[in-house]
């Protein structure tokens, strides 16, 4: 059984520039979060989809963010106008009901 | 509002000991509690996953106890080997399904 992927792992780009981050849960998994650790500080939530619905979005930090889920499969992750705090690891997780999450690898973004 | 600490924030030991990793949280209200590891540059690997209902779960030479009354989780490894160097973290679900996190333990286990 495939994990949790991201893509890309890693992503470089200038203060302003939009970047859009995937996820592809784990096949049959309804939920699908998002959480992401900036430099020094925990991990923080970000939000959580029930298949193609936003259950929960309380951890976006602003209107640059905006994440879907079109179909309830994939998820995509984007910032724009990206901004120098944003710098971070996003993880995204996904889980049967509401159990175990399963995380991916991470997207390491830089913002310069 | 929820908060998750875990002492201490780094540990070192040599090849073989027993050690165990604390984890404290502020609201008992909490619907399972995760223990992750992080390798560097490595996405995070579930460890454990203790529900609410739960004492404990054991998994190989790892244990986990949960205490919601008191809001303390360890974490045990036994006999530890040098693979078990890792940043190891603690999660706390909470009734909307999110996880708030600790700041991690980094353990350093020398050969």
């Amino acid at each position: 059984e495939a994990g949790v992927t991201q893509f890309p792992s890693h992503s470089v780009i200038e203060k302003g520039q939009t970047v859009t981050l995937r996820c592809d849960p784990i096949s049959g998994h309804d939920n699908l979060y998002w959480y992401r650790r900036v430099m020094g500080k925990e991990i923080k939530f970000l939000l959580h989809f029930v298949k193609e619905s936003k259950q929960d979005e309380s951890g976006m930090p602003n209107n640059r963010f905006l994440a879907e889920r079109t179909g309830g499969t994939y998820s995509t992750l984007k910032v724009q106008p990206a901004e120098l705090e944003d710098s971070g690891v996003y993880f995204c997780a996904s889980s049967q009901e509401f159990s175990k999450q399963y995380f991916g690898p991470g997207t390491r973004l830089t913002v310069l | 509002k929820q908060e998750v600490t875990q002492i201490p924030a780094a540990l070192s030991v040599p090849e073989g000991e027993n050690l165990v990793l604390n984890c404290s949280f502020t609201d008992s209200a909490i619907y399972n509690l995760q223990w992750f590891r992080q390798d560097p540059g490595k996405g995070l690997t579930s460890l454990l996953l203790i529900q609410s209902s739960q004492r404990e779960q054991t998994s190989g030479r790892l244990n986990a106890s949960l205490d919601k009354s008191s809001g303390r989780s360890t974490l045990y490894i036994a006999a530890s080997q040098p693979g078990d160097s890792a940043t190891y973290l603690c999660a706390v679900g909470d009734s909307n399904y999110q996880l708030i996190w600790g700041a991690g333990t980094k353990l350093i286990i020398k050969p």
